[in-house]
């Protein structure tokens, strides 16, 4: 089955304490791409790749890293992580451009900062 | 002035109504705008996307984009309360910027039995 996957779904941790948030794509999609969704804001991009070790910043960066060594993975980190990082977090991957092309997204993780 | 704006409701319509989604964007060099739907608790699936001037239709879904006024509206036709869910318009921003894309805050809609 075609999916996007994100690992875990649920996380609650502290204040500077170092994470790392999963994707995982099977479509073989060139573009991947993280957001972040807070209630009144909506869908904001935090980072996305073009493909294996090209990244660029989305509209809000602060605080992340990404890598993308492998075209299949995306991983988000968390170097530390503050409360207002607190949200619910989307991996998404699409066969091309992603202003251009459709977006497939990941089941969400939500994290909480405390 | 944010770069793309809607309502965010909630817009209620009775079951069989005809559902009007609006959406303003800020970019004139967008190119492609794109529609999602998102049901409580789950990710966002794409409903429709629309590159042109003028309206497109995919079942009871119609897209309308006018670039001039620069607002893209979603109708939904004969509206079921399985249509009940936040729709998420979202615009790519910038003629070079093609990883990047802008979404709205979401109108959610409640569709009435």
């Amino acid at each position: 089955e075609a999916q996007v996957t994100q690992n875990p779904r649920y996380l609650i941790t502290v204040t500077g304490k170092k994470l790392t948030v999963t994707c995982s794509q099977n479509m073989n999609h060139e573009y991947m791409s993280w957001y972040r969704q807070d209630p009144g804001l909506g869908l904001r991009q935090i980072y996305y790749s073009m493909n294996v070790e090209v990244t660029d910043k989305g509209d809000v960066p602060e605080g992340y890293k990404v890598s993308r060594k492998e075209k299949r993975n995306f991983p988000l980190i968390l170097e530390s992580p503050s409360p207002n990082q607190t949200s619910l977090y989307f991996c998404a991957s699409s066969f091309g451009v992603i202003g251009l092309h459709e977006q497939f997204f990941g089941p969400g993780t939500r994290l909480t900062v405390l | 002035q944010k770069e793309v704006e809607q309502n965010s409701g909630p817009l209620s319509v009775p079951e069989g109504a005809i559902a009007s989604l609006n959406c303003t964007y800020s970019d004139r060099g967008s190119q492609s705008f794109f529609w999602y739907r998102q049901y409580s608790g789950k990710s966002p699936e794409l409903i429709m996307f629309i590159y042109s001037n003028g309206d497109k239709e995919d079942g009871r879904f119609t897209a309308q984009l006018n670039k001039a006024s620069q607002y893209v509206s979603l109708l939904i036709r004969d509206s079921q309360p399985s249509d009940s869910a936040t729709y998420l318009c979202a615009v790519n921003i910038g003629v070079d910027q093609g990883g990047k894309l802008i979404f709205g805050q979401g109108t959610e809609l409640s569709v009435k039995p």
